[in-house]
């Protein structure tokens, strides 16, 4: 994507253990935020999301956490399992683009061993 | 559970040879988005179809990239001629309403282009 990256490239946990992913974006105009998760071989699915105007937000296992302050963005998984082994991207809505365009990251590869 | 459509699921071509990608999208949904994704990179938007009609393709390569919607249903992308540069993976993703930002995109499997 053009403004959203991401700080590390790979991160491997133990199983049962916590995951913490990072996204960092620049643009003040960003309003919605997405993380996916792909699987080798197939397209991303969604995982959670949050708008601009919160800072926490739960899901199943998982929690977006959003500081507008630092233009950051982190995905938490509880409970690491080997199924959540995947590539997590994070995307943007850039307030002002085309309705509904994402600007995805780069992508981050988490592998879980037990 | 309704999915998106993807075929072929590989494809090997030569350069300067034509190729051409399918993407049937989950049934009822209004809109269509083509995104490309290079090996180690996040997908990136190429162009966002709302029924048969284009509503953002800035980013496509428009001299040897078209792509075409005509029943507002399934779509076509389309490489002629191919380059080197265009090895990746092909993604179809739609949505159920009008390309709204809080309307989740879902993926197809992809298609995944090797040009020699």
């Amino acid at each position: 994507g053009e403004s959203v990256g991401l700080h590390l490239p790979t991160l491997s946990v133990q199983e049962g253990d916590n995951s913490i992913i990072n996204c960092a974006y620049s643009n003040s105009a960003s309003d919605y935020f997405i993380w996916y998760k792909q699987e080798s071989g197939k397209g991303p699915q969604f995982i959670i999301d949050i708008r601009s105007n919160m800072d926490k937000r739960q899901g199943q296992r998982v929690t977006v956490l959003l500081n507008k302050t630092v233009k950051h963005l982190s995905l938490q998984i509880a409970a690491t399992q080997p199924g959540d082994s995947a590539v997590y991207f994070c995307a943007e809505n850039i307030r002002g683009s085309t309705l509904g365009r994402l600007y995805f990251g780069r992508g981050t590869q988490l592998t879980v061993w037990p | 559970e309704a999915e998106v459509a993807q075929s072929p699921r590989y494809k090997i071509t030569e350069k300067s040879q034509a190729v051409a990608f399918w993407c049937d999208p989950i049934s009822g949904h209004a809109t269509l988005y083509w995104y490309r994704q290079i090996l180690g990179q996040g997908p990136e938007l190429l162009v966002q179809f709302q029924d048969e009609s284009v509503v953002d393709d800035s980013q496509l390569p428009k001299d040897r990239f078209s792509a075409e919607r005509l029943k507002g249903v399934d779509s076509t992308l389309k490489i002629q001629p191919a380059e080197l540069g265009d090895s990746a993976m092909y993604l179809c993703a739609s949505t159920p309403g009008q390309g709204r930002v809080k309307d989740t995109q879902y993926f197809g499997p992809g298609t995944r282009l090797t040009v020699l």
